[in-house]
């Protein structure tokens, strides 16, 4: 079966711009997480859906992150106005509803530079 | 959640098993522990999982402590490919709303 797509798989950008992220989940898979991993550092959750409703943005910097599933599906992450610190990994990870240990499956991670 | 303590990094002789400990003192009864690894410039990746008792897939096996406050994960024979850094989670339930909050990990080197 196909994994999780992520795209693009590398991005600069000058502060104070703006960028997108975008993740393809796994087929079926009902629930859909955001990643920010920071180098040296274990990935922080920044914001889960469950089809296309949030279930947890509370480590979302709302002032400038945004995230949208329509249609359940794909998802699309925004970074506006970016800062130095949002230089990441951002992981995008889907999982089934009901499965063996709701494992998470994880994409490629879009690595994020900010100058 | 309740956190994990891990030893930053180890080594291992590729062939031999490899040991990685977690001690998660403070957690609750209702708390999984979950192991993944994320092998460089991949995202991590779901090895195993239980709640009290050990448990063996064809990746590894975990061993829980009778108390809960510790586990070890078990890699029967490394490879240069089981290289990673591994986390050690642990995490309410088993539905779909329990975080994973992940925590540095170990980083394992496999050598030949």
């Amino acid at each position: 079966e196909a994994g999780v797509a992520q795209s693009p798989r590398y991005k600069i950008i000058e502060k104070r711009q703006s960028v997108a992220f975008w993740c393809n989940p796994i087929s079926g898979h009902a629930t859909l997480y955001w990643y920010q991993q920071i180098l040296g550092q274990g990935p922080k959750l920044l914001i889960q859906f469950q089809n296309n409703g949030v279930v947890d943005d509370s480590q979302l910097p709302k002032d400038r992150f945004s995230a949208e599933r329509l249609k359940g599906v794909d998802s699309t992450l925004k970074i506006q106005p970016a800062k130095l610190e949002d230089s990441a990994v951002y992981l995008c990870a889907s999982s089934l509803l009901y499965a063996r240990g709701y494992e998470q499956y994880f994409g490629p991670g879009t690595r994020l530079t900010v100058t | 959640d309740a956190k994990t303590t891990q030893p930053p990094s180890m080594d291992c002789a590729e062939g031999r098993a490899a040991n990685l400990p977690c001690n998660h003192s403070t957690i609750s009864g209702n708390e999984y522990v979950y192991w993944y690894r994320q092998i460089h410039s991949q995202g991590p990746q779901y090895i195993i999982h239980g709640l009290k008792n050990n448990e063996t897939n064809e990746m590894a096996s975990l061993i829980i402590t009778e108390d809960r406050k510790s586990s070890t994960l078990i890699l029967p024979h490394a490879t240069l490919r089981d290289t990673a850094v591994y986390y050690c989670i642990v995490r309410v339930g088993v539905d779909s709303w329990g975080k994973l909050q992940f925590g540095a990990g170990t980083q394992v080197v496999v050598t030949p």
